[in-house]
């Protein structure tokens, strides 16, 4: 079946400092490949996405590259502030495989100190 | 804009007690899901619906009914209720299975606390 392996944190950076969280994945099909953001006390909020190999997602500073040929999708900011801390999912979805939503990585708790 | 909302926010059952948890979405989309967080465990799917009037298995059914008798709710119930499903559970909805248009949308989430 599909997965996702995503580093445990907690992952604890200083303030500006660079960032990166490994997300691997298994997938029977060619899948989108998903980071999700959960802010304390909230929902799941999409970060970013790519559909197909070599598409890079980016948003709010973090990027992402879909690495078919490592089956990965890892997630990167230059200089993290505070206000990213958060637990950070890595996610795939393979279409047309069934309407059973989202594989989900457990998560990578992120804290980032000033 | 209100997306997807779950009702209640958080809740205190006690054992063997019944409660039904929902999920409105006004984006017209046609999947609906229902996942529970646990600590170290990540999301893991409950149920989930393709559409109006259908429903079906996920990861981790037992304990949980659902339904979806309009296209915009999704109902999940609990029957007698037990501590391992204290949890937070989450609604999310999406359009079709189509590639760049899988994004999932999340609801704020349920705490529901099982004694």
């Amino acid at each position: 079946g599909d997965s996702v392996t995503q580093m445990e944190g907690p992952v604890t950076l200083s303030e500006e400092a660079f960032l990166t969280i490994n997300c691997t994945y298994t997938a029977t099909g060619y899948p989108s490949l998903f980071w999700y953001v959960q802010y304390p006390g909230e929902g799941l909020q999409l970060l970013l996405k790519a559909t197909k190999a070599d598409d890079k997602g980016s948003n709010k500073g973090f990027e992402a590259t879909y690495r078919k040929e490592t089956t990965s999708f890892h997630l990167e900011k230059g200089s993290v502030q505070v206000s990213d801390s958060a637990v950070y999912f890595c996610a795939l979805r393979v279409p047309g495989g069934g309407a059973d939503g989202l594989t989900f990585g457990k998560g990578t708790h992120l804290i980032i100190q000033p | 804009n209100a997306g997807v909302t779950q009702t209640p926010k958080f809740r205190v059952l006690k054992t063997g007690q019944s409660m039904t948890l929902l999920c409105a979405q006004d984006m017209n989309h046609e999947y609906m899901y229902w996942y529970r967080q646990d600590p170290g465990m990540g999301l893991r799917l409950i149920h989930y619906s393709v559409g109006e009037g259908t429903t079906a298995k996920g990861e981790v059914p037992d304990g949980y009914n659902v339904s979806r008798l309009k296209k915009q709710n999704f109902l999940l119930g609990l029957e007698s209720a037990a501590p391992s499903q204290t949890s937070v559970y989450f609604c999310a909805s999406s359009l079709k299975g189509v590639a760049g248009l899988a994004e999932a949308f999340f609801g704020q989430g349920t705490r529901l606390t099982v004694v």
